[in-house]
């Protein structure tokens, strides 16, 4: 069973727009979380984190929301550009458990111009 | 350019070969990764180096065998593979493994070798 959910496979954007794209998980323990961006043919590159004590984290275009009573966290990208259209991963961590990361499926992000 | 560099980038083989994928980290990192992505499944952490010292494994079967002779160079040795483990090979460096309650490191992602088991 996945720890680490991404619901929907795919989403499309107008330029300009924002994106929006959840991630869900299912173990309490998790206080580390971090959203990497993955264009095809190369890997994963690291976006934005966030720690369990804040709910939120800003930078630039890009701010990360975090529920921990509903356990979702989420990617705004604000004006979204074509850019953007990548694969994008959530990845969870127990900070007393290591550095064990434990990633979600993925969400294909399509910019539209 | 992310400072870490994978070769090969496509890998086929049959399931009698054995092979090596290589991974160089230029960025002064102590900590070295293996993740596995099949297709649409997560990425599997498979192994961990930490200062050369391998301090994970993820029930990894015997027929992937890592060897990480320094800090900036980890293998990942193939023998008698399965169709199954047929996936893209992921490594990642960071700066260290973190003790047990530091803040994560984050971690720099090569661009992968593509394996194809016949």
């Amino acid at each position: 069973d996945q720890q680490v959910k991404q619901n929907s496979p795919s989403l499309s954007v107008q330029e300009g727009r924002i994106s929006i794209l959840n991630c869900d998980y299912t173990n309490s323990m998790f206080d580390y979380f971090l959203w990497y961006k993955k264009y095809p043919a190369e890997g994963p590159t690291f976006l934005i984190s966030i720690s369990s004590i804040k709910d939120k984290n800003e930078d630039g275009r890009f701010t990360v929301f975090l529920n921990k009573s509903a356990k979702h966290l989420s990617l705004h990208i604000v004006p979204s550009q074509p850019g953007d259209s990548a694969v994008y991963f959530c990845a969870a961590s127990e900070i007393n458990y290591g550095q064990n990361f434990v990633f979600g499926p993925g969400t294909r992000l399509s910019v539209l111009p | 350019e992310t400072g870490v560099t994978q070769t090969p980038r496509h890998l086929v083989m049959g399931m009698t070969n054995k092979k090596s994928l290589k991974c160089e980290q230029h960025l002064g990192h102590n900590a070295m990764y293996w993740y596995k992505q099949s297709a649409k499944k997560p990425l599997e952490l498979m192994f961990v180096y930490n200062f050369k010292e391998q301090t994970e494994n993820n029930s990894v079967p015997s027929r992937f065998s890592p060897e990480c002779p320094n800090s900036s160079h980890l293998f990942l040795h193939l023998h008698t593979l399965q169709p199954e483990d047929s996936a893209l090979y992921l490594c990642a460096s960071s700066q260290k493994w973190p003790a047990v309650g530091a803040v994560q490191e984050t971690q720099y992602f090569g661009p992968g070798t593509r394996l194809l088991v016949l």
